[in-house]
């Protein structure tokens, strides 16, 4: 089946830097996203979530930007905070009666101080 | 609001020994997942509840492998017996409406000796 991957396994900032974390998808049906983040010891938490009629969408210092023609989407993160170091997920649904949320593998963000 | 519940936080038990795995979704969610997460294979989707009924238990490993939803707010997921290779996070997620935004529990973490 088709599957959600991510491109880079892990991601290392400076606090304050500005985080951009990227997801390739296959799925050409796949009509809403999520981010998750999930912090050590934690379950997924969402972040932002975007459906296929939009390509951009706004959240407190995040932004998820999707690129339906070339399958991509990324989640960008303002002024990253030492709080944010997390595994970033990228999550798609087919929509229709499709139940299941497809998970990328994960992006380990780090911040360092 | 109290968010998904699961217990035991913690589980460590012998090979061959029953493991029973509890979940509360949150108050008014109609659909419940179980998945598994693992470093090797990410989070993998174990079954699918809708109303209380199994809808897809294509996820689950073996037969060893069972879940029940006896009713709207509680469900558990049992591995009898059990294998070293069970050990993993074990997360129940619910939503309120199948294949948009699911809300995780804490996760349990299993270790089989």
């Amino acid at each position: 089946g088709e599957s959600v991957g991510l491109h880079l396994p892990t991601l290392s900032v400076q606090e304050g830097d500005n985080s951009i974390i990227n997801c390739a998808y296959s799925n050409s049906a796949s009509d809403y996203f999520i981010w998750y983040k999930q912090e050590s010891g934690k379950g997924p938490q969402f972040i932002i979530d975007i459906r296929s009629n939009m390509d951009k969408r706004q959240g407190q210092r995040v932004t998820v930007l999707l690129n339906k023609t070339v399958k991509h989407l990324s989640l960008q993160i303002a002024a990253t905070q030492p709080g944010d170091s997390a595994v970033y997920f990228c999550a798609e649904n087919s929509g229709g009666s499709n139940y299941k949320l497809t998970f990328g593998k994960g992006t380990l963000l780090t911040v360092n101080p | 609001d109290a968010g998904v519940i699961q217990s035991p936080r913690h589980e460590v038990t012998e090979m061959g020994q029953e493991v029973t795995l509890r979940c509360k979704p949150i108050s008014g969610h109609n659909s419940l997942f179980w998945y598994r997460q693992t470093m090797m294979r990410g989070l993998e989707l174990l079954i699918y509840f809708n109303n209380n009924v199994p809808i897809d238990d294509s996820g689950m490993p073996e037969d060893r492998f069972s879940a029940k939803m006896p009713n709207a707010s509680f469900s558990t997921l049992k591995i009898q017996p059990s294998e070293p290779r069970d050990s993993a996070v074990y997360f129940c997620a619910s939503s309120l409406l199948a294949g948009r935004e699911q809300f995780f529990g804490p996760g349990t973490r299993l270790t089989v000796l």
